[in-house]
């Protein structure tokens, strides 16, 4: 398995507060992704990175912001949660020995995120 | 742009009987394709991909999918069903050689087996 980690794995919390999820990888991947899943939706890219500092907006990135800073963390911050932001999140990530995607991409466990 | 239709949110089959779950894409470049299953509470792992080799492609688990072009489709098969495979499918779009763009999710597939 790819060595993919998010923390925490279950958080809730209140309308107005700021959210801070973690994803840490030991693979020294260049690429990493954050996507929402939701009963009906599938996942949905939220924002992604092709490195250091360097991130962009996805489908439904409204609500949240990024950052990484090292290679091994990529950081996904909801500022003011909201209960439409209750979902479960994974981080993901993807490599290639060229230094673009295969877009063969491989996922954490999850974050489990629950906005009252 | 891409997209992905999994027809189907809930599929039934017996133990033992064919299993068949439908994803056709859209996509304006040539694509690169995934199926990936996620089971309960846990992250989604790769079943198989299609990258432009062989369209009939064989993944783990005994599962095996076929690109085809001309019907723009990339169905998932398993001959024998097995009671491990009850799990939630998705089948995924990505541009080829289009970057760091992110995957493009169908709504996913939640496979029932019965004994």
């Amino acid at each position: 398995d790819a060595g993919i980690t998010q923390s925490p794995r279950h958080k809730v919390t209140e309308t107005g507060t700021p959210v801070t999820l973690r994803c840490h990888q030991t693979e020294n991947h260049r690429y990493m992704y954050w996507y929402r899943q939701d009963p009906g939706h599938g996942l949905r890219l939220i924002h992604y990175s092709y490195g250091v500092k360097d991130t962009d907006k996805g489908e439904v990135s409204d609500g949240y912001s990024v950052s990484r800073s090292k290679t091994e963390d990529f950081l996904l911050t909801l500022e003011s949660a909201t209960s439409s932001q209750t979902s479960v999140y994974f981080c993901a990530i993807s490599e290639s020995p060229s230094g673009r995607p295969y877009n063969e991409q491989f996922f954490g466990p999850g974050t489990r995120l629950t906005v009252l | 742009a891409q997209s992905v239709t999994q027809l189907g949110s809930h599929v039934s089959v017996s133990e033992g009987a064919l299993v068949l779950l439908r994803c056709n894409y859209s996509s304006s470049v040539p694509p690169y394709l995934f199926w990936y299953v996620q089971y309960p509470n846990q992250g989604l792992q790769l079943l198989l991909k299609y990258t432009s080799a062989a369209t009939l492609v064989k993944g783990i688990n005994g599962f095996e999918a076929e690109f085809k072009k001309s019907e723009t489709s990339f169905h998932l098969t398993k001959p024998s069903a097995h009671m491990s495979d009850a799990a939630e499918y998705f089948c995924a779009v990505s541009a080829r050689g289009g970057g760091a763009d992110g995957l493009t999710f169908g709504k996913g597939t939640h496979l029932i087996i019965q004994p």
